[in-house]
């Protein structure tokens, strides 16, 4: 079946520093990769995402890469604020249906001014 | 403004008593589906629906039934037969035509159900 490993949390940084947060996935065929947010008390929303090997997504500074040959999506970011303070789920959805997505366990972020 | 809700925000039960889950989209999407969130273990998919009076059992549907009569709507009961009932609900929905792996989808600001 298919599963999305992220790396645990939480993760700490000053304002400003580089973000990464890793994620792999296992799946048959040709998924499609997504990155969501959730701030506290929320519901999810969508950051980013890539349909494609080697397509890569990006909104608000952050960015991903659909890598096949490493069946990877890492999300990464040059410079953090603290407005990015949140959890983030890496997500994958299988071809040919509309089920649901399968999602990581999520990586809270800590970002100190 | 298009979009999904949810309510209440937080529910309270007592144990072995049934409550359902509203959710309601006015996005005009096929498919909506229900997912459990619990501290530290992601999102687990409960039930789904790709068309209406049609659902499919995700991965958790122990202890939770639906139903789907309109296109917007897609009730969740969480019933007695739930050992954990206590967590935080997601609804969500998604287009179904054409390239359907490649959508996203969208969710709602979720129920916080604590039952005790």
């Amino acid at each position: 079946g298919n599963s999305v490993t992220q790396m645990e949390g939480p993760v700490t940084l000053s304002e400003e520093a580089f973000l990464t947060i890793n994620c792999t996935y296992t799946a048959t065929g040709y998924p499609s990769l997504f990155w969501y947010v959730q701030y506290p008390g929320e519901g999810l929303q969508l950051l980013l995402k890539a349909t494609k090997a080697d397509d890569k997504g990006s909104n608000k500074g952050f960015e991903a890469t659909y890598r096949k040959e490493t069946t990877s999506f890492h999300l990464e970011k040059g410079s953090v604020q603290v407005s990015d303070s949140a959890v983030y789920f890496c997500a994958l959805r299988g071809g040919g249906g509309a089920d649901g997505l399968t999602f990581g366990k999520g990586t809270h972020l800590i970002i100190q001014p | 403004d298009g979009g999904i809700t949810q309510s209440p925000k937080y529910l309270f039960r007592k144990e072995g008593q049934n409550v359902t889950l509203s959710c309601e989209q006015n996005l005009n999407h096929d498919a909506m589906y229900w997912y459990r969130q619990d501290p530290g273990q992601g999102l687990r998919l409960i039930y789904y629906s790709q068309i209406v009076n049609d659902f499919q059992k995700g991965d958790i549907a122990e202890g939770y039934s639906v139903s789907r009569e309109k296109k917007e709507s897609f009730p969740l009961t969480v019933t007695s037969a739930q050992k954990n009932p206590t967590a935080f609900y997601l609804c969500a929905s998604s287009r179904v035509t054409g390239a359907v792996s490649s959508y996203e989808q969208y969710f709602g600001p979720g129920t916080r159900l604590t039952v005790t």
